[in-house]
């Protein structure tokens, strides 16, 4: 059974960097044609793709964030961790990790989210 | 601004036939399958139809999907109370990950 779930502070200040760790079970990342990426949702609003870290260390990142984003994997810890920095009242959000591989080619499991809210 | 569009609401009576849309281009939907996700409120997104019209196991046989050119569809026939819910389509886009804006389903 494929479980993620979502870590990290829930309130954070403008300018800060966020930190979050989707730490997962029932698949491994070190396993042919698996990855794990991240989605957020604003309150209200559409859902955004961030990033995505495939078992070979493939990272794509949405190219409106780039420059902001940085995602690393830790295979012996089951954990994805994702850095947003810069962070701005804009970026009050859902965030998501949710697990992917190379043939099911889309987000078939996803975590509970966690909402993180960035105000000073 | 999203890559896919979506209308942003759609609505219909209980047993009624939906159809929900969602536009492209050919770097996208176009060269690529086209997956739909449900978001019931307060709750984490569900593939819904994956690979333009395949239904995961578990998933209803009232919805189904299609894709045509640059464009895909989500219909949704013997409208149920349960099916309120947003809806995104969801695809590849030069090798990126892209979501429609979304389209919140409202059974009257």
């Amino acid at each position: 059974q494929i479980t993620l779930k979502e870590s990290a502070p829930t309130l954070v200040k403008p300018t800060q960097t966020l930190t979050l760790t989707c730490t997962f079970s029932g698949f491994s990342l070190s396993s042919s044609g698996v990855g794990v990426g991240w989605i957020r949702q604003p309150p209200g609003k559409a859902l955004e793709w961030l990033a995505l870290i495939y078992w070979d260390d493939d990272k794509r990142y949405s190219p409106v964030l780039k420059s902001r984003l940085t995602i690393t994997k830790d295979t012996s810890k089951n954990q994805v961790v994702l850095t947003l920095t810069n962070m701005d009242p804009v970026d009050t959000a859902t965030y998501y990790c949710a697990h992917i591989t190379v043939v099911i080619d889309n987000f078939d499991h996803w975590g509970q989210g966690i909402l993180v809210t960035v105000s000073s | 601004q999203s890559v896919l569009t979506q209308p942003p609401s759609a609505s219909g009576t209980p047993g009624q036939r939906v159809t929900i849309s969602c536009s492209g281009s050919n770097s996208n939907i176009g060269s690529n399958y086209v997956y739909w996700y449900q978001q019931l409120p307060g709750t984490a997104p569900k593939l819904l139809i994956s690979r333009n019209n395949r239904r995961p196991s578990g998933v209803p046989d009232r919805f189904s999907g299609s894709q045509s050119g640059t464009s895909a569809s989500l219909a949704i026939s013997g409208l149920r109370s349960e099916d309120e819910a947003d809806y995104y389509c969801a695809t590849w886009d030069d090798s990126l990950w892209v979501f429609g804006g979304g389209t919140k389903l409202t059974v009257l």
